[in-house]
Formats: structure tokens, C-alpha cells, sequence
């Protein structure tokens, strides 16, 4: 099986744009978790979807939002970036949160 | 909110010898604890999945115990090897939401 794929890799913005973040699953997942990581701080989670349905939201603001497709495809979205959210963001996909599977990240930087 | 906590920070260990480290979580509303392995530039892989107040898990070197009653599981490395140079994290499972705690880093000193 395919294992989690990320998209983009890396990414640079500058402040006040805004990004998208897009992850596939293993084929047969529909559960997908994103999480946040800077420097200096352990996995934050950002929210958690299961058949287009989102099941909880960590403590983000607003400008940082999700979606997930029919296929199970997940995408986030943060808006107005600002220079904090500089991160690796990961995404896990699972059976319905038990073993979670990750990809390999996005690495955003925000200039 | 749940605060999982993990220690030691880090710690070094020579080659060959064993080694344990602790994640604590709170006992209230357990689901899941989870372990994770995670090298330099590369992604968490899962170790171990515990659900069951004592129970125990092996992946070859690598176990784990889990006392759900007083919130604590403990990770042990027997034999340690270069190649478990890595940062463990565990996560609590709770509502949907894994709370992962900050990790040990572990480096094994040849």
C-alpha cells in the first residue's frame, strides 16, 4: 500500500497570505489528523476528519481551516499568515484513530 | 485539554545498555495510549497502540507497559543500539484527539 502523501514539501509565504495544505490518506482510511510542530514544541493538534466530517479542533484560531473530500483526501487552509505559524505540519491518516499513519510533512516557512 | 507529560526531556545511554522513560497521562476518560518513534527527517511511526489497564507490549527490544488506572506507561529500551537514536512520543486518545506529549530523545552513544 501507498503510504500518506504531502503536498507541497516545503512552502515559503510572506506574512498576510494564505495557504493550502493537502494530504492524501492510505487507500482504505478515512480517518486524517493534521498536526502542528514548531520549534521547541511537541505535535499540536489542528483537527481530526472522518467521511468529510470533522470529529474535533485543537486551540487554533479561526484562520487556520480544514476540509475532507468524498476520497478522503484532506486539505488545510490558513489564512493571514502570520510569522508564528513557521512549522512542519503533519498529517496522519488511520482506521478511525487507532494506529496513526504519517506523512512526511509540509515545512512552511512565513517571511 | 488533555496534558500529557513525558520524562526524562532526554537522556544518553551507552550502547548496549537498557533503558525505561515514562508518559503520564490523566486517567480520566481514557481511550487510547499510543507510542511513537521519531528519527531525524523522518516521519512518527507507530510502536504500540495500549488500550487494557496492564497490558504489555513488545516490538523485538522495544516494550511498553500501561497503567491506565493511575495514568502512566512506561517505554523500555533493553540492549540499546545506535540505530534507537530517536525521539519517542506518546499520545493520549481522547475524544477523537490525540495529545501527544513533548517526547524523550534518546541518543545512544556507540
Amino acid at each position: 500500500k501507498a503510504g500518506v502523501t504531502q503536498t507541497p514539501r516545503y512552502l515559503i509565504k510572506t506574512r498576510g497570505q494564505q495557504v493550502t495544505l493537502s494530504c492524501s490518506p492510505i487507500s482504505g482510511h478515512r480517518s486524517v489528523s493534521w498536526y502542528q510542530q514548531t520549534p521547541g514544541q511537541g505535535l499540536q493538534f489542528l483537527f481530526e476528519y472522518f467521511s468529510e466530517t470533522q470529529r474535533n479542533k485543537g486551540n487554533f484560531p479561526g484562520r487556520f481551516s480544514g476540509r475532507q473530500f468524498s476520497n478522503s483526501r484532506s486539505e488545510m487552509n490558513v489564512s493571514t499568515l502570520e510569522l508564528g505559524d513557521s512549522a512542519l505540519y503533519l498529517c496522519a491518516s488511520s482506521s478511525d484513530m487507532k494506529t496513526q499513519y504519517f506523512g512526511p510533512g509540509t515545512r512552511l516557512l512565513v517571511l | 485539554i488533555l496534558n500529557v507529560e513525558q520524562s526524562p526531556q532526554s537522556l544518553h545511554v551507552q550502547e548496549g545498555d537498557s533503558t525505561n522513560f515514562t508518559c503520564s497521562f490523566p486517567s480520566s476518560n481514557f481511550y487510547a495510549l499510543h507510542w511513537y518513534r521519531w528519527e531525524t527527517a523522518k516521519s512518527p511511526e507507530a510502536l504500540f497502540v495500549m488500550t487494557l489497564n496492564g497490558d504489555e507490549k513488545k516490538k523485538g527490544r522495544i516494550s511498553a507497559t500501561l497503567n491506565t488506572k493511575e495514568g502512566y506507561s512506561y517505554l523500555y529500551i533493553k540492549g540499546s543500539q545506535p540505530e534507537d537514536s530517536a525521539t519517542y512520543l506518546c499520545a493520549s486518545l481522547d475524544d477523537y484527539k490525540l495529545s501527544f506529549g513533548a517526547g524523550t530523545t534518546v541518543t545512544v552513544r556507540a
